[in-house]
């Protein structure tokens, strides 16, 4: 079975300090891996995937994440926050080596950059 | 995304109804999903479909039933709703093509009473 987990309900950080949202994954075989941002009341929008090579993955909006496949975690980084970024963040997975399987998500963190 | 557009965006029933929510979508992708969002449970995955005869069950699937009726429409139909089937639900389709990213729609609020 493939599972992701989300530690934090909540990150909070100042404008301009990096942030870090965490995320780790468990499946049998090889992970593809991915971020998702909810603004309010949108849906969620694709930001970036891990499917192989580099470990470092950067994608949308400055965010960037790496692939630690001994931890088995995927966290999502940014070198300055910005208090546009404040929204709902999701980590998926999905077990490369199963082949018809969907998508899954984690619980999601509440990004919160203030000012 | 106005790719993919899900009706109504709204909903308020009573226990006991029956009740579709529908997904179009005009980027021309096989797979579609329906996930429902839930504050501090994250989404969860009710039911997907690789190709119009492929339907499978996601993790949450009881209560509720699809249809597949083409490439571009996948309908979600809660038989006889119940309170905690109030939630935020979501249709997304895939490009597999495009290293399996899923496009989402704006979602639709339904409350059951």
């Amino acid at each position: 079975a493939q599972s992701v987990a989300q530690p934090e309900d909540q990150v909070n950080v100042a404008e301009g300090n990096p942030l870090t949202v965490k995320c780790t994954y468990s499946v049998s075989g090889n992970p593809y891996l991915f971020w998702y941002v909810q603004y309010p009341n949108r849906g969620l929008q694709f930001l970036l995937k891990y499917i192989t090579g580099d470990n470092l993955v950067k994608g949308s909006y400055g965010f960037e994440a790496e692939f630690n496949k001994s931890q088995t975690s995927f966290h999502l980084k940014k070198p300055s926050a910005l208090v546009s970024d404040s929204a709902l963040y999701f980590c998926a997975v999905r077990d490369a080596n199963q082949a018809g399987t969907a998508l899954i998500f984690g619980k999601g963190t509440t990004l919160s950059v203030s000012s | 995304d106005a790719d993919v557009t899900q009706t109504p965006r709204n909903r308020i029933t009573k226990t006991g109804k029956r009740i579709m929510l529908e997904c179009s979508q005009t980027k021309g992708h096989d797979r579609m999903y329906w996930y429902r969002q839930d504050p501090g449970l994250g989404l969860r995955l009710i039911y997907y479909s690789f190709d119009v005869k492929d339907i499978n069950k996601g993790e949450i699937s009881d209560g509720y039933s699809v249809s597949r009726q083409a490439q571009a429409k996948f309908s979600l139909s809660l038989e006889s709703a119940i309170p905690n089937q109030t939630a935020l639900y979501f249709c997304a389709t895939q490009d597999i093509r495009d290293s399996e990213k899923l496009f989402f729609g704006s979602g639709t609020q339904l409350s059951v009473l």
